[in-house]
This record gives C-alpha cells, structure tokens and sequence, in this order.
C-alpha cells in the first residue's frame, strides 16, 4: 500500500537554528499538508500546497515557516530560527485528486528544541 | 469554523469489553476520518467514512451525516488497542482537515 515517508522521525535542534522536515507524498496525490501537535494537544493544520504554491495557511504559518517542492517528490517544511514553543510532532499528509478526499499521513518527525 | 467534539475524553477498558467513541460536528461535512495515535505519536488511519458503516476486523464506524455524527466501535478490545483515537473533519467552510481533542484510551490486561 502506498505510504507518505516523513524523515528524519526524530530531530533534536538547538535554539535559534534552522531545520528542515522533509516528506515524500504518494507519488499520484496533487494536494499536501503539514499539521503539528503539540505534546499532549489537539493535531493543528499549519498549511496546505497544491500546484507548487501555498493554498492556505493558519495563523500559526507565520515568517518562521516556509514549505518547498523542491522536485518531483519530496515537500519540506523549513523552520527558521526555532524556538523552544516549535517542539512537536510535525506530520506530513497529502489528498489525491481533491482536497476533501482521503488524507494520508506519515508516522510524523518529533522535533525537539533545546 | 466547524467544531469537532469528542466523548469521551479517556476511556479505561479491560481486555475484551467493548466501546464506542462518539464524535460530534457542527457543520456539513464532506470528510470524516478517524485515526489511532499509537504510543509511538504515529497516526494511523483508521476509516475513512464521510457517511455509512464500514468494518475493518474488530473496529466498525458509522457516521450519521444529517444528524453530524459518527461513532467508532472497539469489539473484544486488546492492549494493542490503546491510545489516542482521533476524529477529523473537512468542510467547505472550513478548507482544511479539523481534528477533534481525541479519546484517550487505555486497555489493561
């Protein structure tokens, strides 16, 4: 069965550094996400990407965060300057042919900063 | 924008025993999912059912479009069973897939 890949599954990063979250959609879905969840908390959407460019975005998607589709497969989330509020569980999920078709998500990425 | 609510909010189970979740919507929905969160944080997809029943092995959901509900039943539960099981909606009015606080389940031996 087709899976989204989401790497690394765990990533421990100091304060103030960049990160990179990468995941690897179906290979036939259009639509992409990354939603967080804060230990403990509710799964919280943080932007959707279709056609190689932002279709929405939460408030929480703010200077700090910008998403790429930098080839035919991958789609990554960067996280500039981090803070210490920015550990989570970062998943990535991608929709096929429509946005309220099933979502796939991937076993997430635990960013830890420290 | 849409609310999702989920009952209960933890749910303790002997192995065996049967439960349901229930999860509660405000508004028209065009997707309805449910997800276990297993104790490794990974989310499983579980059912995808916008309306009507569907079984897979001992989980069953149904979910009641016009009257915005949908259940997800736990037959002859198992420890394997336990942790977070999470209801999620899309709306258009919404745009975006809507997570509800989840139940927290726990089966004992």
């Amino acid at each position: 069965e087709p899976e989204v890949t989401q790497t690394p599954s765990h990533q421990v990063t100091q304060m103030g550094q960049e990160v990179i979250l990468r995941c690897v959609p179906i290979s036939n879905h259009l639509y992409f996400y990354w939603y967080r969840q804060i230990l403990g908390q509710k799964v919280e959407f943080l932007v959707s990407f279709y056609n190689n460019e932002i279709s929405e975005k939460s408030e929480i998607f703010d200077d700090q965060f910008s998403v790429e589709r930098p080839d035919g497969s991958n789609f990554t989330l960067k996280i500039r300057s981090t803070k210490l509020e920015d550990s989570a569980m970062y998943f990535c999920a991608s929709t096929s042919w429509n946005m309220n078709t099933e979502a796939f998500f991937g076993q997430g990425t635990r960013l830890t900063v420290v | 924008g849409i609310q999702v609510e989920q009952s209960p909010p933890d749910l303790i189970l002997q192995e065996g025993a049967n439960s349901t979740l229930r999860c509660n919507f405000s508004d028209s929905v065009n997707n309805l999912q449910w997800f276990h969160q297993n104790p490794w944080g990974q989310l499983i997809n579980l059912f995808y059912i916008p309306s009507g029943t569907k079984q897979n092995g001992r989980l069953s959901a149904t979910t009641v479009a016009t009257e915005r509900y949908s259940l997800l039943y736990i037959s002859s539960s198992q420890t394997t069973d336990s942790g977070v099981y999470f209801c999620a909606v899309w709306a258009d009015s919404w745009g975006k897939l809507q997570f509800g606080a989840g139940t927290q389940v726990v089966v004992t031996p």
